[in-house]
């Protein structure tokens, strides 16, 4: 079965400070990958997505994300974090080639940026 | 635009009780979904629908049963609703039209249940 793993529970940064959130999954074959961000009262919504091609992709909000297939990694990034960063992350899969398989979450990374 | 909606944004229910959480979305998607979200757990797949009619159980199914009887509605149920399944509930939606495993999960503003 496949599994996300996220290093951190809580992450706390300065404003203008550099973030990345570790993201790790556990499966064999090929997937697809997603970072979904969640802020305070609000429903979660999609940061970005890599399906195939070009192993770092950029999303909404300056964020950005590398897939390291030998690592089983999928890390989350941005330079330099706003007060409006503040939210929940979490990371998902799926199998790209079982057609039918909903997305495996992590359990979240809740992040708080301080001014 | 995407649109997911969810019945009820705060419900407080007694042990016991029968609870029907609702989830209507206006995509025409074909895939629907009900995840919980507790905190430190993530969110975990309870149930979700390929069709009208049908149902798979997901990760933590038991003490839920789902209902797809329209395409754009898909429902919770808690037969008998318990302490346990306080939690913040979420229902999500994907086009089936293109291969499943690529779609992007749509996700309304979660329904927060309280059990006393």
């Amino acid at each position: 079965a496949q599994s996300v793993s996220q290093h951190n529970h809580h992450v706390i940064l300065s404003e203008a400070a550099s973030l990345e959130l570790g993201c790790n999954y556990s499966y064999g074959g090929t997937v697809n990958l997603f970072w979904y961000v969640q802020y305070p009262g609000q429903h979660l919504q999609l940061l970005l997505k890599y399906f195939s091609g070009d192993p770092l992709v950029k999303g909404i909000k300056g964020f950005e994300a590398e897939f390291i297939k030998s690592k089983f990694s999928f890390n989350l990034r941005k330079p330099s974090v706003q007060w409006s960063d503040t939210a929940e992350y979490f990371c998902a899969v799926n199998s790209r080639n079982s057609g039918n398989t909903p997305l495996v979450f992590g359990k979240g990374t809740r992040l708080s940026v301080i001014a | 635009d995407v649109k997911v909606t969810q019945s009820s944004r705060y419900l407080v229910k007694r042990t016991g009780e029968k609870v029907f959480l609702e989830c209507v979305q206006d995509m025409d998607h074909e895939n629907m979904f009900w995840y919980r979200q507790d905190p430190g757990l993530g969110l975990r797949l309870i149930y979700f629908s390929y069709d009208v009619k049908m149902k798979e159980k997901g990760d933590i199914p038991e003490g839920y049963s789902v209902s797809r009887e329209k395409k754009e509605r898909f429902s919770l149920i808690l037969e008998s609703a318990s302490t346990n399944q306080t939690s913040m509930y979420l229902c999500a939606s994907t086009s089936g039209t293109e291969l499943l495993a690529k779609n992007i999960q749509y996700f309304g503003a979660g329904t927060r249940l309280s059990v006393l």
